[in-house]
């Protein structure tokens, strides 16, 4: 069983429809990243929590940490946004989730 | 500000050969480094991290390895790499006091 699980594993979205990302992890953790995968590779970090709630332009982060889960909200999603999406977190080691492919259409 | 390379961007090797990946930080000190590798349809694996020159601490067994000569450049190797070693090579740094972490633009290794 991995650390970190995410759901969904694909997920294809109209343009401008509210996107949720979740993940699951089994370990005790400092901080929980998201992080995007751009279809070239190239990962940027979006968020690093440790409790409640971040939030930067169209992308919420929340986090509850006596559940052990997390979830991205997209809001308003644009195509500019399909990436592969992945939570990380930070116990004694980073753990990874497999990511979350998603395709926003126009 | 600060910037991660790493090069080449795409390497494609034949198995027996030699590996040699760099990866060098500007615009810090004394980062944390960190060599990834995310394989097809897979997570993102932690293979190697360094706190400091000299200073690798190994995740997994494996065919390869890692050294840090310089401050902000971390170099991930092999003497013969294998099919298996095939993947997407991420190269990562963070501040001493932070979990954030800053991704190079990858190279992507093929070993046929």
């Amino acid at each position: 069983k991995n650390e970190v699980e995410q759901s969904p594993q694909n997920l294809t979205a109209q343009e401008g429809e509210f996107i949720t990302i979740n993940c699951s992890y089994s370990v005790g953790i400092s901080a929980l990243h998201w992080l995007q995968q751009h279809p070239g590779g190239g990962i940027v970090s979006l968020f690093m929590l440790s409790s409640g709630k971040k939030k930067h332009g169209r992308l919420i982060a929340t986090i509850n940490i006596q559940e052990k889960h997390s979830s991205l909200h997209i809001t308003a999603s644009h195509p500019r946004d399909s990436a592969v999406y992945i939570c990380a977190v930070k116990g004694n080691q980073f753990y990874f989730g497999t990511g979350t492919s998603l395709t926003v259409i126009p | 500000s600060q910037t991660i390379h790493q090069w080449p961007a795409t390497l494609v090797q034949p198995v027996g050969s030699p590996l040699s990946l760099e990866c060098t930080v500007e615009g810090t000190s004394n980062p944390n480094l960190y060599w990834y590798r995310q394989a097809a349809g897979r997570g993102l694996q932690l293979l190697f991290y360094s706190v400091g020159i000299g200073q690798i601490s190994s995740e997994v067994p494996q065919n390869l390895s890692a050294s840090r000569p310089q401050d902000r450049q971390f170099i991930l190797s092999s003497k013969k790499l294998l099919l298996s070693d095939s993947g997407f090579y991420l190269c990562a740094w963070s501040g001493i006091s932070t979990d954030t972490q800053y991704f190079g633009p990858g190279t992507r290794l093929t070993v046929l």
